[in-house]
């Protein structure tokens, strides 16, 4: 069964920085694109940013664009976030999913990233 | 962006029940559309994908339908583990979700 495990998430001052990592085993890390999605407490779910297999070609949304960076290890099979100037708004938890045809097949069970003074 | 709308927000619904959630895009997506369950502190799962095919391992009383800008998601008779929060999700540009639809004990 595919496995996604998130860490790194935690409290951190407004204009801080943190890094994601998604672990993840059970699948062929390296053939597929791979995503950061949020939910802010009692919200609805937002993608954020994803990246290729080969790690070649990324997307974010607007909002976090220039702020966060999303890379991959294929050989650790491993994912990351790394989230800079952070914001109150950012406050959510972030899950780590796996693409199939562009839609979220898996997700993991999520890190709590709180931006708070 | 296209920007995805669901209803109704709340669906008030007893265990038998014929549920049906509506999702409308704000430009054509053509059949490029999931759906999800998610219950409290757990993450979402996948029930749909291609607007009706149905994800493996999700039971068939689930269904979906619809083209273009306009989907619903049927339940066909409610059970107890249905209980929970619906969302639709477009990935015909880029990737966005639906406000989500409660799914709550009447």
């Amino acid at each position: 069964e595919v496995q996604l495990v998130e860490s790194g998430g935690g409290l951190v001052q407004p204009g801080g920085s943190l890094r994601l990592s998604c672990a993840a085993s059970e699948f062929t890390f390296s053939n597929y694109w791979m995503n950061w999605v949020r939910q802010a407490p009692g919200k609805g779910l937002e993608w954020v940013a994803n990246i290729k297999h080969d790690g070649s070609e990324e997307h974010y949304l607007d909002s976090v664009k220039g702020r966060f960076t999303i890379s991959r290890d294929n050989a650790k099979k491993s994912l990351y976030l790394q989230m800079n100037s952070l914001r109150a708004e950012d406050t959510a938890m972030y899950y780590c999913a796996k693409f199939r045809d562009f839609y979220f097949d898996y997700w993991g069970q999520g890190t709590l990233v709180t931006v708070s003074s | 962006d296209i920007q995805m709308t669901q209803s109704p927000s709340t669906l008030s619904a007893s265990v038998g029940d014929r549920v049906t959630i509506t999702c409308r895009a704000s430009q054509s997506i053509s059949n490029w559309l999931a759906w999800y369950q998610q219950k409290p502190g757990k993450a979402p799962k996948l029930l749909i994908y291609k607007a009706s095919s149905l994800e493996g391992g999700v039971p068939s009383r689930f269904s979906g339908s619809g083209s273009g800008t306009e989907f619903t998601l049927t339940i066909s008779s409610l059970q107890p583990d249905d209980f929970a929060t619906y969302y639709c999700q477009q990935y015909d540009s880029y990737w966005t979700f639906g406000q989500g639809t409660k799914v709550e004990i009447k």
